[in-house]
């Protein structure tokens, strides 16, 4: 009964590969995310979909895609992994109808580029 | 875009001690102001929340005040215990009643150490 899902859990890679991190929420959630968190621990923001459609696209490489097949779902793609790739990513969801602003995060995957 | 400072970056307290945790913003406009918690190897969490309506809200040992005059809100821990160490998140909804979608802008964070 895990409201947001993500897999892998871990993630090592050399540098060059292109991997996928996958996101699943059975909240109902309209609103699904994604971030990263660096070595200080900062979450930054990449990028957010509302009812399947792009609607925050920070100041992301275009290496990072995401995709959401539907509501429930938002994928990862990172092209050419660089060293500087390495963080934990997030993703997270959140009902944005009505008041609510909260946001249920995904267990993280921690990526290693080597 | 919204701007939010968060302040210590590091706190260290004896258990049995308060630790207070302080967030400036700068949209006015801001009208929701969360706190998330996130442990060890562990995802962000949301402890408590407070609406602009309200000045101070209140769970067992942790509290939030507002004071939207000044622009800022704290977290409030009393009778601190070695299980409240943790990194403490403020975040602020990015322009409130537009079309921010939920999109939170969270602080810098602040790594609480309770020495039991």
């Amino acid at each position: 009964d895990t409201a947001v899902s993500q897999t892998p859990k871990y993630l090592v890679t050399q540098m060059g590969n292109d991997k996928s991190i996958k996101c699943e929420q059975n909240l109902g959630h309209d609103t699904m995310y994604w971030y990263k968190q660096d070595s200080k621990k900062f979450l930054k923001i990449m990028f957010s979909y509302n009812n399947k459609e792009l609607i925050i696209n920070e100041t992301v490489p275009n290496r990072f895609s995401p995709k959401s097949p539907d509501k429930a779902h938002l994928n990862l793609h990172i092209n050419s992994l660089e060293l500087g790739d390495s963080a934990v990513y997030f993703c997270a969801s959140s009902q944005t109808t009505g008041t609510g602003y909260t946001q249920y995060f995904g267990p993280g995957t921690r990526l290693t580029v080597l | 875009g919204e701007n939010v400072e968060q302040h210590p970056s590091t706190l260290s307290v004896q258990e049995g001690d308060s630790a207070v945790i302080k967030c400036t913003y700068s949209d006015s406009a801001s009208n929701y102001f969360p706190w998330y918690k996130q442990e060890l190897g562990k995802r962000p969490q949301l402890i408590i929340d407070i609406r602009s309506n309200v000045g101070e809200k209140k769970d067992q040992r942790i509290a939030v005040t507002l004071n939207k005059t000044a622009k800022h809100f704290s977290l409030h821990i009393t009778e601190t215990q070695p299980e409240d160490s943790a990194v403490y998140f403020c975040a602020v909804p990015l322009g409130a009643g537009g079309t921010s979608y939920g999109k939170l802008t969270f602080g810098q964070g602040t790594i609480l150490t309770v020495h039991p």
